[in-house]
């Protein structure tokens, strides 16, 4: 089992809709969660964290955790074409990050 | 504030040759951590770093090796290379705290290839 796993892409949603991309995790002591952005040739760069249960919100992105069904999520809203991207989800314990394959999403115009 | 500095950005090496890359993290971040990404396994931890110490450490052969100085800068080596160890190394850094969220800053990466 991979320790992070998240839904197989491409995802290709229109201008102005809402992306929602999906993260699980194995390791129960995980400690802190983060979404990466990846634009092709260019380095990873954090979105965002959560390390609490719940949402929350950074202006058109929400992280959502849930430790109990050791899931992971995020929301963008009202998608633009510089969102097009891979997203990595990402989860830290032990001094390490684990990532996701990704998800590349792909937001047409 | 500079970010996290990465040395070579581009190399082309032979099978069988060795290589060092130099990584130089955000002023003040004690932490250092190597990341391989390859098309294929995607981004893969290679060890970490917090005072000159390691740890932990990833699932990659003996021939992958790193350290830390006394200025937080890192230096990772692959000795004897092989054809598929062609990727792109990136380090990051962070403060390197236990508690809360330690995020990590990525450098631009040097992009190995071996031929």
């Amino acid at each position: 089992q991979k320790e992070v796993e998240q839904n197989s892409g491409p995802l290709s949603v229109p201008e102005g809709a809402i992306a929602s991309l999906n993260c699980t995790y194995s390791d129960r002591g995980s400690q802190s969660f983060f979404w990466y952005r990846q634009y092709s040739g260019k380095s990873p760069e954090l979105i965002m964290f959560i390390y609490s249960n719940g949402d929350k919100e950074d202006g058109r992105f929400t992280a959502q955790l849930n430790k109990a069904s050791q899931y992971v999520s995020l929301l963008i809203r009202d998608s633009q074409p510089s969102d097009s991207a891979t997203y990595l989800c990402a989860v830290h314990h032990d001094y390490k990050l684990s990532f996701g394959a990704g998800t590349t999403v792909t937001v047409r115009a | 504030k500079a970010g996290v500095t990465q040395t070579p950005r581009y190399l082309i090496k032979t099978r069988g040759q060795q290589v060092t890359l130099s990584c130089s993290p955000i002023s003040g971040h004690r932490s250092v951590s190597w990341y391989q990404q390859t098309p294929g396994q995607g981004l893969q931890f290679l060890f970490e770093y917090f005072s000159e110490t390691q740890r932990n450490k990833g699932n990659f052969p003996g021939r992958f090796s790193g350290r830390q100085f006394s200025n937080s800068r890192s230096e990772m080596n692959v000795s004897t290379l092989e054809l598929g160890d062609s990727a792109l190394y990136l380090c990051a850094s962070s403060a390197g705290q236990t508690t809360g969220a330690n995020v990590l800053t990525f450098g631009a990466g040097s992009r190995l290839t071996v031929l």
